[in-house]
């Protein structure tokens, strides 16, 4: 069955430090990968997808993500958080069937940075 | 350039009652997928819309019902709500390109049932 791993419900980090939020999926193919923002009382905003060719993936607001098929992970990482990401970081497959596309989402990471 | 569009914001029901919620895609947009993302849940896919028809559905029951019109809006339609329906409904639009489109989501609309 297809399904995504966020194994970290909650994670608190300083501002300036590194992050990396993790991401384990579950899929028979060649897999689309997206890595969503959702703020509070928001929808979700777009960070980066891998379709495919390089595995790792530049996206906005300075984040970046990395394929490894090995381990079928699809981590997030971001070199110096500020205050304004605090949020919750969804990772999702995109679950082909018939040539359509459906996202199946992860259970969310929830993001908090200390001053 | 509007993105992804839904009204109300905010919506308030009794049990038992039915309710209808709004989404307009992204310009150039031509397919909608509905979400339903329960309190700290990662948001589960309902159905989604191309030329006016159903394409694929989640595992949610047909008390959910939806339908797309010409110019690519979208409803969805929850009867006969129960306690458990209480979520915030995500719309999604895409531009089909058989399966590898990207899915831009619109605010949400807040679903209360008491």
């Amino acid at each position: 069955a297809q399904s995504v791993t966020q194994p970290d419900i909650h994670i608190t980090v300083s501002e300036g430090a590194s992050l990396e939020l993790r991401c384990n999926y579950s899929y028979g193919a060649t897999p689309y990968l997206f890595w969503y923002v959702q703020s509070p009382g928001q929808g979700l905003q777009l960070l980066l997808k891998y379709f495919s060719g390089d595995t790792l993936v530049q996206g906005i607001k300075g984040f970046e993500a990395e394929f490894k098929r090995s381990q079928s992970s699809f981590n997030l990482r971001k070199p110096s958080v500020h205050w304004s990401d605090a949020a919750e970081y969804f990772c999702a497959v995109g679950a082909i069937s018939g040539g359509y596309n459906k996202l199946i989402f992860g259970a969310g990471t929830r993001l908090a940075v200390h001053p | 350039d509007a993105g992804v569009t839904q009204s109300p914001t905010h919506l308030i029901k009794t049990r038992g009652q039915q309710v209808t919620l709004r989404c307009s895609p992204k310009s150039g947009h031509d397919t909608v997928s509905w979400y339903q993302q329960a309190l700290g849940q990662g948001p589960q896919f309902i159905f989604q819309y191309y030329e006016e028809e159903e394409r694929q559905r989640g595992n949610f029951p047909d008390r959910f019902s939806g339908h797309q019109f010409p110019n690519y809006s979208s409803e969805l339609n929850v009867n006969a709500l129960l306690l458990g329906d209480s979520a915030l409904y995500l719309c999604a639009s895409s531009s089909d390109r058989g399966g590898t489109d990207t899915q831009y989501f619109g605010p949400g609309t807040r679903l209360t049932v008491l």
